[in-house]
């Protein structure tokens, strides 16, 4: 199994509809992350999760929200899905065991979740 | 603040040819450098970082990059082109006074037979 499970790993639904991507980890990681991804303009952030009473919002949170319901699940939802959120979503995992350099922690990611809003 | 470019959406490259793979970051304080491979219908994995210590970093596959300070650069080589090195590159930066990392556009390297 996946250490990084992301579901469903195809969805396409209309505009207006409310959308859950749901991620689970084996990783045992405290952080947790969700990225969209676009042609030519890379991964940008969603929103992050440091632990379950831990979340903050990335770059592009306008249209999203979390819930981060235990250590291993975190899931994104689009209360009222646009085309433009057409896109490819991941989630992400990382461990800060890395001591003094939290910053450094490694990314280990979901397979990603392919979003089209008609 | 922090930023991240990779220079070349897309590069294209002989089998056996040498790769290089173009980034340059900005940060306001000392950075965290990574690269990520991204093969087709897989999400991301990492080829190497760099944190502190020796800047020339060596990873999987054969890749390495050298963090240069000087010209705030932390370009991807490779001494050799193999088929199954066909993938999109990110580079990403973050720091420890940050919480997130930022990743760059992407390069779409192509292998030619």
């Amino acid at each position: 199994d996946a250490d990084v499970t992301q579901t469903p790993r195809n969805r396409i639904t209309k505009t207006g509809k409310r959308i859950m991507l749901e991620c689970s980890q084996t990783k045992g990681h405290d952080r947790m992350y969700w990225y969209r991804q676009d042609p030519g303009l890379g991964l940008r952030l969603i929103y992050y999760s440091f632990d379950v009473k831990d979340i903050n919002k990335g770059e592009i949170s306008d249209g999203y929200s979390v819930s981060r319901q235990a250590q291993a699940k975190f899931s994104l939802s689009l209360e009222s899905a646009i085309p433009n959120q057409t896109a490819l979503y991941f989630c992400a995992t990382s461990d800060p065991s890395g001591r003094g350099h939290s910053g450094a922690n490694v990314l280990t990611f979901g397979a990603g979740s392919r979003l089209t809003v008609l | 603040a922090q930023s991240v470019t990779q220079l070349g959406s897309h590069v294209s490259v002989s089998e056996g040819a040498l790769v290089l793979l173009r980034c340059n970051y900005s940060s306001s304080v000392p950075p965290y450098l990574f690269w990520y491979v991204q093969y087709p219908n897989q999400g991301l994995q990492l080829l190497l970082k760099y944190t502190t210590g020796a800047t020339l970093v060596k990873g999987i596959n054969g890749f390495e990059a050298e963090f240069k300070k000087s010209e705030t650069s932390f370009h991807l080589t490779k001494p050799s082109a193999h088929m199954s090195d066909a993938a999109e590159y990110f580079c990403a930066v973050s720091a420890q006074t940050t919480r997130q990392l930022t990743f760059g556009s992407g390069t779409q390297l192509t292998v030619l037979p």
